[in-house]
Order: structure tokens, then sequence, then C-alpha cells
């Protein structure tokens, strides 16, 4: 089992829908998880860090559940430039600073 | 100047060639990283440095080799390499190695690497 999980997507939206990505992790003693964004051939960007009571940021939703595992990430009035590929983050359980990096979630919005 | 920078942006070398990547940060910074990305592949850590300390490695080939001379500039120095070594590799740097609070770390760019 990956130690991160994500659906590779694509999802093929239009211009203002809500759409949202799960992601599962495979060690419980995980502590800290985040949603990056990655344009085609650029860096990772910090979208936002996931905290225990979920966290909202403009359109952007990100929630925790410790008990079954997953991350989501809500994205709401999605617009063209939300394109990009999102990555669940999770730090390994013994480190907190040794972050694993899922395969990442592909989003398209079309107008 | 943006937060970390990375050159050269794009390398192209053989398989006997030497040579050096190049990451600074300008955030100030305690923790510098470097990660591989290979095609359709996660992001992989290779290295970890701690005020300039190496607090991780990985389990890479000595055919790669980093440096932090401080706590604002980190090498990888690249020798032999394989044509498999061909991939996106991408300095990050961290506040500090995050052991009471969230590791925020932060990219640069990437050096799109190619050996041929």
């Amino acid at each position: 089992r990956k130690e991160v999980e994500q659906d590779p997507g694509p999802f093929n939206v239009p211009e203002g829908a809500t759409v949202a990505f799960n992601c599962t992790y495979s060690n419980s003693a995980s502590q800290s998880f985040f949603w990056y964004r990655q344009d085609c051939r650029k860096e990772p960007k910090l979208l936002m860090s996931v905290y225990s009571s979920g966290n909202e940021d403009g359109r952007f939703t990100a929630q925790l559940n410790r008990a079954s595992q997953y991350i989501s990430l809500l994205i709401r009035d999605s617009k063209l430039s939300d394109s990009a590929t999102y990555l669940c983050v999770v730090n390994r359980g013994d480190s907190s600073y040794k972050l694993i990096f899922g395969s990442g979630t592909r989003l398209l919005v079309r107008p | 100047e943006t937060g970390v920078t990375q050159t050269p942006r794009h390398l192209v070398m053989g398989m006997t060639n030497k040579k050096s990547l190049k990451c600074e940060q300008h955030l100030g910074h305690n923790a510098m990283y470097w990660y591989k990305q290979s095609a359709k592949k996660p992001l992989e850590l290779m290295f970890v440095y701690s005020l300039e300390e190496r607090v991780e490695n990985n389990s890479v080939p000595s055919r790669f080799s980093p440096e932090c001379p401080n706590s604002s500039h980190l090498f990888l120095h690249l020798h032999t390499l394989q044509p498999e070594d061909s991939a996106l590799y991408l300095c990050a740097s961290s506040q500090d190695l995050g052991v009471r609070s969230y590791n925020e770390q932060f990219f640069g760019p990437g050096t799109r690497l190619t050996v041929l």
C-alpha cells in the first residue's frame, strides 16, 4: 500500500463548479498534513496546511479525518486558473520534516 | 528576489561529466532540502540540512554529493550520473525542522536535468 494515495484524475469540471479531492495516508502516527499545488513543469507551491479542526482559505476548504486517515480538499467556484495538479502531503510519522508526497490529482477547469 | 532560487534551470550532461546545482534561499530559514521528481513519480526526499548540518541522507547513491556552506546556500554536486538520474531536482527550505510545529516547506523552481 502506498504511504499517500490519491486519485490521479483528471477531474474535468466547468468553471464555477465545486470539486473535491480525497487522499488517504497509511501511517497513523503522521501529525502534519498539507495540500500543495503544482502547475505543469513548475515547482510545488504550498496551498494550505490542514489542521485537525479543518480550515478554510477563500474558496478552498481542507478537512482532516484522523480516524479514517484521509484528508480532503474542496474547491468552490472553480476558476480556469485552478487547473493544476494537487499534491497531498503527509509527514512520515517518525519525523516532522520527512514529507511524503502523493502522486497528485490533476484538475482541468474548462470554460 | 524570490524566496528560493535555483541555478541552472536546465542542464544537459554526459555520464562522465561533473556538474553542480545551486540553491539559494532568501527567507531566513534554517533547514534546506533536496528532492528528486522523476516523470510520473511523486517527489522523493534526497537530503536534509539543518543549520548547515546534514540530518538526512535518504539512501541516495554517492554520485550525488550535497554541500551546505551556510544556511542560505545548498549545492548538489553531480558526477558519473546515469540516464535514469534524469529528473527535476527541487530545492526547498523551511523555518526549521518543525519539531514542535508544522514543517511548511517552500520550493525553488527546480533544475531540469537530462543525462545523456
